[in-house]
């Protein structure tokens, strides 16, 4: 079975960058999609494909990929930021689909 | 505005079973793919099934394929999901999910682009 890899957690100070990244076979195929969820709400998608953004995400979100691995860079992170993150592309059959491991962001 | 509300959700003894339902509105919902997500309490997000929007093409995840089964009524603007055999370790906040396509630069993406707010399983003695 395929899976996306993720740092449980990292910490960035308010208006620094932080970049999450995402491991995984097959990221080598398909792009990621990246989706923000805050305490006690559904997930919001913030970054797709070769770097896109839904409207109203902030242009502080960007995406980019390499190889294995998909990343999620925040750019001047702001207090509103803090949320966990999750990557998620299809495995190798394209059939299904799957969500990485998660990353919890906190803004000191 | 586009609007998916789910239903069904409860307590249910290991072995029991339960439907979901998943209302949509503002949108046409014939045109769009759909799936389910769930979310065990403090854990991460774990796709669960997709559907086409015939219903031609229905996927599972290997948890729960052969005891969960996905369909939808598009005169009725609702997905569903009936879960038999349940188990401990479905117990989970369930999220209907809409497959939005977007294309740019050349490629075209599916994310989810709207969720619901989800609707509490518990399986439990």
């Amino acid at each position: 079975s395929s899976e996306l890899t993720q740092d449980p957690a990292v910490s960035v100070a308010l208006g620094q960058t932080v970049r999450i990244t995402c491991q995984g076979d097959s990221l080598r195929t398909y792009y990621a999609s990246w989706y923000q969820q805050k305490a006690g709400q559904a997930p919001v998608v913030v970054n797709y494909g070769k770097n896109n953004r839904p409207s109203g995400i902030p242009d502080r979100f960007s995406g980019s990929s390499s190889g294995n691995t998909a990343s999620l860079t925040i750019s001047g992170a702001q207090a509103e930021d803090e949320a966990d993150y999750y990557c998620n592309s299809r495995d190798s059959s394209g059939n299904h689909l799957v969500f990485g491991t998660g990353t919890k962001v906190t803004v000191l | 505005e586009v609007q998916l509300v789910e239903s069904g959700g409860g307590l249910v003894p290991p072995g029991g079973s339960l439907r979901l339902s998943c209302a949509a509105s503002g949108f046409t919902f014939s045109s769009y793919s759909m799936n389910w997500v769930r979310q065990a309490p403090g854990k991460g997000l774990e796709w669960v099934s997709y559907i086409s929007t015939s219903s031609s093409a229905i996927y599972y995840a290997d948890s729960v394929k052969g005891r969960f089964t996905i369909s939808r009524d598009n005169a009725k603007n609702s997905l569903y999901l009936q879960m038999n055999t349940l188990r401990d370790e479905d117990t989970a906040v369930y999220y209907c999910a809409r497959e939005g396509r977007y294309c740019s630069g050349g490629f075209c993406f599916r994310i989810f682009d709207y969720w619901g707010q989800g609707t509490l399983v518990t399986v439990s003695s």
